[in-house]
């Protein structure tokens, strides 16, 4: 099973801010990652697909990178409603798996 | 607009059986090629997918669930659904249903706003 580890836990900013979150699978999973934003009381919310592609209707500010075992969300200048938790999970064997989680809060 | 709505029992005692149905709308669960899946969140930690259903029907398992679950779908009703035998504690969580983006894929998009299931006496 691949293992997924997020960093940091929780990122403390100031709408306005660059966010950068890390995702590191514990093996290769070439560019076979997505990530999610979830608010309280909602499901996840499918923001990058594919490592690097936003899926529909996801601000510009939202962008993703890289492949094999290491890969970055950013959120160019932190938006109020951007304040969630972010979840990164692979496609590249079974079983699907995510990571634990970074929490983007208000500093 | 594809739209899905889990339902089911809200409390289980252990040792029974969670049972959960994911009814579908705007898309057909028996057409198009898309893979439904079940995922679970225990409160206050991260995300676990279950298992999922082709429109085909066969079905695919995260082995660490394999021995109790069960997807199926009943495409007269459009929907599809989840047992999970033997439950315990362990199993209490938040219950969504999901879809793929693009038929096998295996990212989620869209989901259903989730079920919470508590497993207790």
């Amino acid at each position: 099973e691949i293992v997924l580890t997020q960093s940091p836990a929780t990122l403390s900013l100031s709408p306005g801010e660059r966010a950068t979150l890390s995702c590191r699978a514990s093996q290769s999973i070439s560019s076979y990652l997505a990530w999610y934003q979830q608010k309280p009381g909602q499901p996840p919310r499918l923001l990058i697909y594919d490592a690097s592609n936003r899926a529909t209707g996801i601000p510009a500010r939202f962008s993703g990178s890289g492949s094999g075992t290491d890969f970055t969300l950013t959120i160019s200048s932190l938006e109020s409603e951007d304040f969630a938790v972010y979840y990164c999970q692979h496609r590249a064997n079974w079983p699907l798996t995510f990571g634990g989680g970074t929490k983007v809060e208000i500093k | 607009q594809v739209q899905l709505q889990e339902s089911g029992p809200g409390l289980v005692k252990p040792s029974q059986t969670l049972s959960l149905t994911c009814s579908v709308s705007g898309d057909s669960i028996s057409s198009g090629s898309h893979y439904w899946s079940w995922l679970r969140q225990p409160a206050g930690q991260g995300l676990e997918w279950i298992g999922r259903i082709h429109t085909s029907g066969s079905t695919t398992y995260n082995p660490s669930l394999k021995s109790r679950v069960t997807i199926s779908g009943d495409t007269s009703k459009n929907q599809f659904s989840l047992k999970v035998t033997s439950v315990t504690a362990a199993d209490t969580a938040v219950y969504y249903c999901a879809r793929d983006l693009r038929p096998g894929n295996n990212w989620f998009d869209p989901w259903g706003q989730g079920t919470l299931v508590t497993v207790s006496s």
